[in-house]
């Protein structure tokens, strides 16, 4: 049973640039959420993907953007990159209409770093 | 601002010691309170979750619920050096469309010593 995937796993960009990260839920998932996780703090929430449409949103700028496909993986896309950008970016699944009572499972993140 | 509060620790037991790990949380209407463990440079991992008031043991875990005092607690019994790590608290709400999304404390660091 796969459980989340995530790629790739480390990243280094330049400001200014644009990056696109990947997602493939656990086997048997159809929510999908991307948090970032900065260096010594908590997952902060970026938006939610439920049946392709984004469901909910964090208070991140509309430079962070998603997708999800039909079968059920995701994308994070993040434009003209700021040195504030560099963090753990993480990818949780679950399943089912989005509900505050769904466990959610964690990737094993990329790491973004910005120059 | 909903927030979830923890100590930052560093928390340091002996090993055979029970670790009790303590959150805080600002928004009454939350429903639902996870407790995941983060080894350094990994991602979080899904301990325990926890619904309703009173206590869910899983193992030498036990969480802890209290939503008249916004006080949620993970307890680890016969703790080992492999148990550390930091410790997350994070909560969701149903209020305001917010179903689903998980607000996080910054983390306990836990140290369990030889």
């Amino acid at each position: 049973d796969a459980g989340v995937t995530q790629s790739p796993t480390h990243l280094i960009k330049t400001r200014g640039q644009q990056v696109t990260l990947r997602c493939s839920p656990k086997s048997g998932h159809d929510t999908v959420s991307w948090y970032q996780q900065a260096l010594g703090q908590g997952p902060q929430f970026i938006f939610q993907y439920y049946e392709e449409e984004e469901r909910q949103r964090g208070n991140f700028p509309d430079r962070f953007s998603g997708h999800q496909f039909p079968n059920y993986s995701s994308e994070l896309n993040v434009n003209a990159l700021l040195l504030g950008d560099s963090a753990l970016y993480l990818c949780a699944s679950t399943w089912g209409e989005p509900s505050s009572y769904n466990e959610q499972f964690f990737g094993p993140g990329t790491r973004l770093t910005v120059l | 601002q909903k927030e979830v509060e923890q100590n930052s620790g560093p928390l340091s037991v002996p090993e055979g010691a029970i670790a009790s790990l303590n959150c805080t949380y600002s928004d009454r209407g939350s429903q639902s309170f996870f407790w995941y463990r983060q080894y350094s440079g990994k991602s979080p991992e899904l301990i325990m979750s926890i619904y309703s008031n009173g206590d869910k043991e899983d193992g030498r875990f036990t969480a802890q619920l209290n939503k008249a005092s916004q006080y949620v607690s993970l307890l680890i019994r016969d703790s080992q050096p492999s148990d550390s790590a930091t410790y997350l608290c994070a909560v969701s709400s149903p209020e305001g469309g917010s179903q689903g999304n998980l607000i996080f404390g910054k983390g306990t660091k836990l140290s369990v010593k030889p």
